[in-house]
């Protein structure tokens, strides 16, 4: 079935610094991917996405490659700041659900530092 | 892009009691609407999708008799909790999808503590 597979954190960054949260997937054709973000007490927000393949999605800042050939879509910033301070997650959705149902990663927890 | 609420935000209560939580679709109609759950520290876990009018779908595992849905309109979906136990004190998420787009929207979750 499809899975997706996400770096463990947590991530402790000082400010500015640069962002990679790794996250790879197995899935049959060719998923949808995305990336939510999970600030603290709240509900998911969908950060990005990207629908196929080479397809970069970008969004504040953060932004990620939908790369085929490596089932990859690691999620990178240029420079954190405090506020990123959250739960990410990366998730898929199969084409072959018409139910529309995600399948998420486990979560990666980013600590900025200021 | 559209607003998903829930309600309550946070509710605490005593083993073997029902617990009602509410999903609302605010601006657009939920043809669809899913309930997950969150352990701490942990990804979110599908635990039924509701169609509105017809019985929800339980992923395997989730016990359909524990974890009621009803999904009686376009834009209210509710998950009871009957007869909680501390077992079941976690963060219940849902989402909907429908009316003009084609991705979930996640309310802010409920936090449940069972004493």
């Amino acid at each position: 079935g499809d899975s997706v597979t996400q770096m463990e954190g947590p991530v402790t960054l000082s400010e500015e610094a640069f962002l990679t949260i790794n996250c790879t997937y197995t899935a049959t054709g060719y998923p949808s991917l995305f990336w939510y973000v999970q600030y603290p007490g709240e509900g998911l927000q969908l950060l990005l996405k990207a629908t196929k393949a080479d397809d970069k999605g970008s969004n504040k800042g953060f932004e990620a490659t939908y790369r085929k050939e490596t089932t990859s879509f690691h999620l990178e910033k240029g420079s954190v700041q405090v506020s990123d301070s959250a739960v990410y997650f990366c998730a898929l959705k199969s084409p072959n659900n018409a139910g529309n149902m995600l399948t998420f990663g486990g979560g990666t927890r980013l600590m900025v530092k200021p | 892009g559209a607003v998903v609420s829930q309600h309550p935000s946070r509710v605490i209560c005593k083993s073997g009691t029902s617990v009602k939580i509410e999903c609302r679709s605010l601006d657009f109609q939920a043809t669809t609407m899913f309930w997950y759950r969150q352990f701490p520290k942990q990804s979110l876990m599908l635990m039924a999708t509701s169609n509105e009018g017809s019985k929800a779908t339980y992923e395997q595992g989730v016990e359909k008799d524990k974890f009621l849905i009803n999904h009686a309109s376009l834009t209210l979906s509710t998950l009871t909790v009957t007869s909680a136990h501390p077992e079941d004190s976690s963060f219940y998420i849902c989402s909907a999808k429908g009316g003009n787009y084609n991705e979930q929207f996640f309310g802010p979750g409920t936090r449940l503590t069972v004493l």
